[in-house]
């Protein structure tokens, strides 16, 4: 079975500049996160998605994030524009329910805003 | 969800066990115990989780105090690959929205040979 898919795995940027990650969850789950970890942090939900509809959006910062997962499958996360403090891994991860004893984790995509 | 309380970091011999402490002591009856683990440049990784009884799977084993207000996550036969910073969570598992972790700091586990 193939795992949570993210590109790019890398990505610098000037800030003010704008830059979106992809996400690809496992066949067939339903619901998708997405997570940003600053170094030496744990990571923390950006958002929650249950096929195509947003469950939890309360931590994203709506000013400068967006995020969307048009046909319930892939999803994308857009920040625009960068600044300083959000260089991060940003992670993604799916479950095969929105109640689900296990997340699955891909790679992450590192920003370094410069 | 409760907060969790975790040292900072642990050392461990390869071969011995790996006995990794999670306080949870305002943890409600209807929250869980999760255990993830996430190794340098890679997304975190679930491990186990309970609720009142002691678990064990291929990976590890949980032990729950009776009150529930402390775990421990035990790797019985540590290696190298078993470095890595691992996280003690408790979450809820009712039909609501945002199931999402929160995560801590976690314990970073260095296993040496």
């Amino acid at each position: 079975e193939a795992g949570v898919a993210q590109s790019p795995r890398y990505k610098i940027i000037e800030k003010r500049q704008s830059v979106a990650f992809w996400c690809n969850p496992i066949s067939g789950h339903a619901t998708l996160y997405w997570y940003q970890q600053i170094l030496g942090q744990g990571p923390k939900l950006l958002i929650q998605f249950q096929n195509n509809g947003v469950v939890d959006d309360s931590q994203l910062p709506k000013d400068r994030f967006s995020a969307e997962r048009l046909k319930g499958v892939d999803s994308t996360l857009k920040i625009q524009p960068a600044k300083l403090e959000d260089s991060a891994v940003y992670l993604c991860a799916s479950s095969l329910m929105q109640i689900s004893n296990e997340q699955f984790f891909g790679p992450g995509t590192r920003l370094t805003v410069l | 969800d409760a907060k969790t309380t975790q040292p900072t970091s642990m050392d461990c011999a390869e071969g011995r066990a790996a006995n990794l402490p999670c306080n949870h002591s305002t943890i409600s009856g209807n929250e869980y115990v999760y255990w993830y683990r996430q190794i340098h440049s890679q997304g975190p990784q679930y491990i186990i989780h309970g609720l009142k009884n002691n678990e064990t799977n291929e990976m590890a084993s949980l032990i729950i105090t009776e009150d529930r207000k402390s775990s421990t996550l035990i790797l019985p036969h540590a290696t190298l690959r078993d470095t890595a910073v691992y996280y003690c969570i408790v979450r809820t598992e009712a039909n609501q929205a945002g199931t999402a972790l929160i995560f801590g700091k976690g314990t970073t586990l260095s296993v040496s040979s």
